[in-house]
């Protein structure tokens, strides 16, 4: 298995800018969840995802983030419009279903977001 | 509500010396609990986790993790580090009826040749 794949590695863009981060979950997992990790406030849980379906967003930190997942396989994250305090490292990771007992979270390589 | 505290933000230790790095929690009921490593540039790793039994859980590359009940710790150990375990690590918490995981601040273990 490869993995959790996460698309670009990284991204330079301008404030003001679209920002579109894309994640594929491992087969077979069912929860899948976003999350960004900064020096000042560490590995922050933005949203996630039973079954394609938003469970909890109460971590998205306003508006301008959005999150989808259109099919078991895919998911995405956008940033509309970007600012520059949006620079981070946003993982990915999927999981068995998410109240499975002790089920370990598998987390991609990350996306490095820099908004100038 | 569930909380994870890894007081030590960097750990140091001699190569070929014991590591232990701290971790507590706060949960209502029965913890999962888990271990994280992260590389430079890299994902979280999955390293070790306690469901239920024994208390001493091992794990890859030759960790293990002692699980405490009445001290609420979940410390990470390896008998003997290599320079190569030089890395952030993470413990995280999850109460038995919660769906997410929530992760200490991390702790920056340098292992010195």
């Amino acid at each position: 298995d490869a993995g959790v794949i996460q698309s670009p590695r990284h991204e330079v863009t301008e404030m003001g800018q679209e920002v579109t981060l894309r994640c594929k979950p491992i087969s077979g997992h069912n929860s899948l969840f976003w999350y960004r990790q900064t020096m000042m406030r560490g590995l922050e849980l933005l949203i996630y995802f039973n079954n394609n379906v938003p469970i909890d967003d109460s971590g998205m930190p306003e508006d301008r983030f959005s999150a989808k997942m259109p099919n078991a396989s895919f998911s995405t994250l956008k940033i509309q419009p970007s600012e520059p305090r949006d620079s981070a490292v946003y993982f990915c990771a999927s999981s068995l279903r998410a109240g499975g007992a002790g089920n370990e979270q598998f987390f991609g390589p990350g996306t490095r977001l820099t908004v100038l | 509500a569930q909380s994870v505290a890894q007081p030590e933000d960097q750990v140091n230790v001699a190569e070929g010396n014991p590591l232990t790095v701290k971790c507590t929690y706060s949960v209502s009921g029965n913890p999962y609990l888990f271990w994280y490593v992260q590389y430079p540039n890299r994902g979280l790793q999955f390293l070790l986790k306690y469901i239920t039994g024994d208390n001493l859980v091992k794990g890859s590359y030759g960790f293990e993790a002692e699980f405490n009940k009445s001290q609420t710790s979940f410390h990470l150990k390896k008998p003997s580090a290599l320079v190569s375990d030089s890395a952030l690590y993470f413990c995280a918490v999850r109460a038995g009826s919660a769906r997410q995981l929530t992760f200490g601040s991390g702790t920056q273990l340098t292992v010195l040749p």
